[in-house]
């Protein structure tokens, strides 16, 4: 069964800083997707970023960026001068490709808190 | 459309109830999912729909679960004799399948917290 583990429950930033977040998952499959999702307080879940398994190239949008290391199943975000409103939980997430599955599985996620 | 929206936003029962929450995806989006999270962890996978068929079920979704999309646009999943277990806030979102592309970006709504007493 495919699993995500987010190992770090929270983290603290100071604004301006960079950050990052880890992720490390597990499957024997060849083809996936990789996610990142935010969740604010009190709001709803948005799209962060994505990497496609079968893409060297780190993705990249804006401020956010991640380091895929596909041979040791890792996929961490990177969040470059970090502002108040990045505070929230982060939730890695893996969507198997193959056998047709849509389904997303999610970490337990990880709380970021943004310090002025 | 400004998104995918829930109702309600909140529900308490009681145990042994029943309980039917809405889901209204985005208007040009052909498949909805349903998750289910608890305090302090991640969505877990409930059931997804491609139009008004249902072709994924996880082990998670008991026969006291039933969810259906009729004509393809809103969704309904219903509870019934419900548990204190069952507490949770339930996700929909929706996505669009372009063409072959995969791994589409799921839009997720704002849940609905239940609360079983």
């Amino acid at each position: 069964a495919q699993t995500v583990t987010q190992s770090q429950p929270e983290m603290s930033v100071q604004e301006a800083e960079t950050v990052t977040l880890s992720c490390t998952y597990d499957t024997s499959e060849s083809d996936y997707y990789l996610f990142w999702y935010k969740q604010p307080p009190s709001r709803q879940m948005i799209l962060v970023i994505r990497q496609e398994a079968y893409k060297q190239q780190n993705a990249t949008e804006n401020r956010f960026s991640v380091n895929f290391q596909k041979a040791a199943k890792s996929f961490s975000l990177k969040i470059s001068d970090s502002q108040l409103g990045d505070a929230a939980m982060y939730f890695c997430a893996y969507n198997p490709t193959q056998g047709g599955s849509e389904k997303l599985v999610f970490g337990k996620g990880m709380k970021l808190t943004v310090n002025p | 459309d400004t998104g995918v929206s829930q109702d309600p936003r909140h529900k308490i029962t009681k145990r042994g109830q029943n309980v039917t929450f809405r889901c209204d995806p985005i208007s040009e989006h052909n498949r909805l999912y349903w998750y289910r999270q608890t305090l302090g962890q991640g969505p877990e996978f409930l059931t997804y729909f491609q139009n008004e068929a249902q072709l994924e079920k996880s082990r998670l979704l008991s026969d006291r679960f039933s969810a259906e999309r009729p004509k393809g646009s809103f969704s309904t999943l219903e509870i019934q004799r419900t548990e204190q277990g069952d507490s949770a806030m339930y996700l929909c979102a929706s996505s669009s399948r372009s063409g072959t592309s995969e791994g589409d970006e799921q839009f997720f709504g704002p849940g609905t917290r239940l609360t079983v007493l």
